[in-house]
């Protein structure tokens, strides 16, 4: 089995201050993870992914993620927020060659 | 054109109409996939086809009946839907299951 469980439905920081999204993760077996993306009437777009090697990945838009196996977490950060980084972002897992499980998503506010 | 392209943007239909909503991904892909995407809901995945035979359906009622003549062509048939079948219906391919996932930017759904 494989679930996703995203903590915070909305999430709200400065323009420039650091973006943490969090991520926690089941599966019986080494998953494979994802972040996307989505903006207003549009599909969802990939940030960055886990699959096997590095764990600390690094995505689109300045984006980043560490996998870690025994926290089973896989946050997204950012730096420094920017105001076009405003949206909804998902965190998803696939395990032994399924389909992708998501997560309910985070909405990121971005205040000037 | 590239990626995954879904006909139409926005439907409306009674809910006696018969509609289907088209999905063209143009990557090459061999997995399909129909995803629901209802506010404040996670992600549901609904169907998945590989090598255009159906792997999953999560208990999708019937009145959603899809279709996948071959790997690049995917269709949603809407029959007698209820008004809470509103919805964003997002179409996906990939290479494989379990793999990266390519979204197209949906159909947004409304059934008066």
């Amino acid at each position: 089995a494989q679930s996703v469980t995203q903590l915070g439905s909305h999430v709200s920081v400065s323009e420039g201050a650091l973006v943490l999204l969090r991520c926690n993760y089941s599966s019986s077996v080494p998953p494979y993870l994802f972040w996307y993306v989505q903006y207003p009437n549009q599909g969802l777009q990939l940030l960055l992914k886990y699959t096997t090697g590095a764990t600390l990945v690094k995505g689109i838009n300045g984006f980043e993620a560490e996998f870690k196996k025994s926290e089973t977490s896989f946050h997204l950060t950012k730096p420094s927020a920017h105001m076009s980084d405003a949206a909804e972002y998902f965190c998803a897992v696939s395990a032994t060659r399924r389909a992708l499980t998501f997560g309910s998503g985070t909405r990121l506010q971005v205040q000037p | 054109e590239t990626g995954v392209t879904q006909t139409p943007r926005h439907l409306v239909m009674g809910m006696t109409n018969k509609k289907s909503l088209k999905c063209e991904q143009h990557l090459g892909h061999n997995a399909m996939y129909w995803y629901k995407q209802s506010a404040k809901k996670p992600l549901e995945l609904m169907f998945v086809y590989n090598f255009k035979e159906q792997t999953e359906n999560n208990s999708v009622p019937s009145r959603f009946s899809p279709e996948c003549p071959n790997s690049s062509h995917l269709f949603l048939h809407l029959h007698t839907l209820q008004p809470e079948d509103s919805a964003l219906y997002l179409c996906a391919s990939s290479q494989d299951t379990g793999g990266e996932v390519h979204f197209g930017n949906g159909t947004r759904l409304t059934v008066t």
